[in-house]
């Protein structure tokens, strides 16, 4: 159980156009997700905390306006980089997190979309 | 900065031997987590010990935790090839739904 799903995998597109990366909870709801972007070799770096219903919460230095996120359902929540631009290549990961034996921040991971910009 | 540090920041053994890594943290926590991420992946949750336990095993791995040193470690014992991935560790900080990840530990384990 706990399978997170994240897609696209993998997408190059050209600078300048948007896009959308989609995350979504198999076989739980998912009340917070959260969007990761990580560096090759490095650890994660927290972009936003997405809240089912509610505006998400973005970490210091993190545009909203670039990085716009939606979380419309309990079991879906999309990353949509806009105007992309080549400094916005890397590896975005989403998480999900629901309540586990009385713990309620275990996260489950999507597999990451790897962004390229040309 | 929250996030921690972890050391060391690469490590490789032959397969059969035991891995340790170290984890310190900086704030107060709830609990402290392991993820494990193989290269080009998202993570992949180990084990998780609460802040008040001391010590925690699950199959090949075991987890410590200092709270008065705000510190954890994890062993994994008796390494496999398979094991060959990076470490994480996440502390969850008090009153918040976030975790704050460390730096990382990649493993490698040679044949």
């Amino acid at each position: 159980g706990a399978v997170v799903s994240q897609h696209p995998s993998w997408v190059i597109c050209k600078s300048g156009t948007s896009v959308k990366i989609e995350c979504r909870s198999l076989d739980f709801q998912a009340t917070t997700m959260f969007w990761y972007r990580q560096f090759p070799k490095q650890s994660l770096m927290l972009m936003a905390t997405s809240n089912e219903g509610s505006k998400a919460t973005y970490e210091q230095g993190v545009e909203k306006d670039k990085f716009l996120i939606n979380h419309a359902s309990l079991t879906l929540s999309t990353l949509t980089v806009t105007s992309a631009h080549p400094e916005d290549s890397s590896f975005y990961i989403c998480s999900a997190s629901r309540v586990f034996a009385g713990v309620k921040n275990i996260q489950y991971f999507g597999a990451g979309t790897r962004l390229s910009v040309l | 900065s929250q996030q921690g540090e972890e050391d060391p920041q690469a490590l490789s053994i032959q397969e059969g031997e035991n891995a340790t890594m170290n984890c310190s943290y900086k704030t107060s926590i709830n609990n402290l987590q392991w993820y494990r991420q193989n290269s080009g992946r998202g993570l992949v949750h180990l084990i998780l010990i609460r802040s008040n336990e001391r010590e925690k095993h699950s199959g090949r791995l075991r987890v410590t935790l200092d709270t008065s040193k705000k510190s954890s470690s994890l062993l994994i014992t008796a390494s496999r090839a398979a094991d060959t991935a990076s470490y994480f560790c996440a502390n969850a900080v008090q009153g918040a739904q976030k975790l704050v990840f460390g730096q990382g530990t990649r493993l490698t384990i040679n044949p």
